[in-house]
C-alpha cells in the first residue's frame, strides 16, 4: 500500500496568516493526489484534485503543489472558516489511502 | 447540487450483518464510480471500495474484501454495502462519495457501532 505521511499533526495560525500543509508519499504517485476539508461535525469536501485543480466554487487562498513526491496545500490569508481538519488522499493505485490529516485552529 | 443520504448504520452486535445503503440524486447516478470511506472514532480515514458506474468491476481495501461487498442499482440510484461479521473495529461512520479525480462529494454519512 502506498504511505501518505502528512505533517503536521496540528497547527495554530492567526487571521490573515498563511500555512502550509504536507504529504509526503511512499512512491511516486504521479500527481493523483486530492486534498479535502472536514469541519467539525460535517462530512469531508474536495478542495484540490490532480495535486494542484481546484474544485469549483473553492476560494483560490486555497492553492495545491508538489515536488517529487511531497505534495502541499497551501492556505493564504486564513480566514476563520478555515477551521477545520484538511486531509490528503491518492488516488494512483489500490487501495488509495489518506494521510492522518491536519487540524488547523485559529488563534 | 449533488445529494448524497446514507442510512442503515446502528448499533450492531460483533458477528453480524449490516446492510448500507446511499441514495443519490441530481446527478446521473449510472455514469460515475461510486466509493465508500469511512472515519474511525479517531478521525482515520479508511478507503472501503469503489465500483464502476454499471455495477460491473469492483475494488476493495485488501483488510475488508472477504467481510464486505458494494454493490448498486442504478434503476434506483442507489449504492449499497453489505457488510458481513463485523468487528468492533469497524465502529465508524460510513461515507459514500462520488468518484472522479479523487472524490467529488460526500454524504452526511452513517454511523455504524459493533458492540455488544
Amino acid at each position: 500500500d502506498i504511505q501518505m505521511t502528512q505533517s503536521p499533526a496540528s497547527l495554530s495560525a492567526s487571521l490573515g496568516e498563511t500555512v502550509t500543509i504536507e504529504c509526503l508519499a511512499s512512491e511516486d504517485i504521479y500527481s493523483n493526489l486530492a486534498w479535502y476539508q472536514q469541519k467539525p461535525g460535517k462530512s469531508p469536501q474536495l478542495l484540490i484534485y490532480d495535486a494542484n485543480s481546484l474544485q469549483d466554487g473553492v476560494p483560490s487562498r486555497f492553492s495545491g503543489s508538489e515536488s517529487g513526491t511531497q505534495y502541499s496545500l497551501e492556505i493564504n490569508s486564513l480566514q476563520s472558516e478555515d477551521a477545520a481538519t484538511y486531509f490528503c488522499q491518492q488516488y494512483h493505485d489500490y487501495p488509495y489511502t489518506f494521510g492522518a490529516g491536519t487540524k488547523l485552529e485559529l488563534k | 447540487e449533488v445529494q448524497l443520504v446514507e442510512s442503515g448504520g446502528g448499533l450492531v452486535q460483533p458477528g453480524a450483518s449490516l446492510k448500507l445503503s446511499c441514495v443519490a440524486s441530481e446527478f446521473t447516478f449510472s455514469d460515475y464510480w461510486m466509493s465508500w470511506v469511512r472515519q474511525t472514532p479517531g478521525k482515520t480515514m479508511e478507503w472501503i471500495g469503489d465500483i464502476q458506474y454499471d455495477g460491473s468491476y469492483t475494488n476493495y481495501a485488501p483488510s475488508l474484501k472477504n467481510r464486505f461487498t458494494i454493490s448498486r442499482d442504478n434503476a434506483k440510484s442507489t449504492l449499497y454495502l453489505q457488510m458481513n461479521n463485523v468487528r468492533s473495529e469497524d465502529t465508524a461512520t460510513y461515507y459514500c462519495t462520488l468518484t472522479t479525480e479523487g472524490m467529488d462529494a460526500w454524504g452526511q454519512g452513517t454511523s455504524v457501532t459493533v458492540s455488544s
